[in-house]
């Protein structure tokens, strides 16, 4: 009965790497967000997506992508990591309709350590 | 610029007490104020909204308090308990876009 899913919770990798976080919610959502939180627990929203639109924090390095094969589902591919992309990364979702109110559920989240 | 600041950073209490939290906040225009509980190894959860009319509001143990004129927000924790220890973040939306601007939390620990 997970709302929203995460896979997989922990990923260790070698600099240079291309790697994919997959994220699922089954809530019916038609918006779903990447967030990174770093060491000081600092969240900061990289991309929000729906099906008519993606919203890419322009802070965002271009070696970030978000892939949406539908619209419960919004993987993250990060191509050729770097030390700095080691974080927390969490998975959000919420109803556009409600957006005014803007209240996102929150998968687990992965925790990348990039060596 | 938009900005969202808590305090304090961190804070360890007793078992039993109470406690508040701080959020002051420069985002303009305002749309809603929201408190997230974060559990360590975990997402956050959403604690209590408020909108701009909404001064307070209560959620068990907890209880928001708004001041749109000052812009400030404090959650009040009553009897704390040891599940209470977590990461307490301040999200405001605004902006002009409904965009969120996440405060950096406050970590509580409460000990026995």
């Amino acid at each position: 009965d997970t709302a929203v899913s995460q896979t997989p919770k922990y990923l260790v990798t070698q600099m240079g790497n291309d790697k994919s976080i997959k994220c699922e919610q089954n809530l019916g959502h038609d918006t779903m967000y990447w967030y990174k939180q770093d060491s000081k627990k600092f969240l900061k929203i990289m991309f929000s997506y729906n099906n008519k639109e993606l919203i890419i924090n322009e802070t965002v390095p271009n070696r970030f992508s978000p892939k949406s094969p539908d619209k419960a589902h919004l993987n993250l591919h990060i191509n050729s990591l770097e030390l700095g992309d080691s974080a927390v990364y969490f998975c959000a979702s919420s109803h556009e309709k409600k957006r005014l109110y803007n209240e996102q559920f929150f998968g687990p989240g992965t925790r990348l350590t990039v060596l | 610029k938009n900005q969202v600041e808590q305090s304090p950073q961190s804070l360890i209490i007793l078992e039993g007490k109470n406690c508040t939290l701080q959020c002051n906040y420069t985002v303009s225009p305002f749309s809603n104020l929201r408190w997230y509980k974060q559990d360590t190894g975990r997402g956050p959860v959403s604690l209590t909204i408020m909108t701009f009319s909404e001064n307070t509001k209560s959620n068990g143990r907890y209880t928001a308090t708004l001041d749109a004129d000052t812009k400030q927000s404090s959650l009040h924790i009553t009897a704390s308990q040891l599940s209470d220890s977590a990461s307490y973040i301040c999200v405001v939306s605004g902006g002009g876009a409904n965009n969120l601007f996440f405060g950096t939390g406050t970590r509580l620990t409460v000990i026995p």
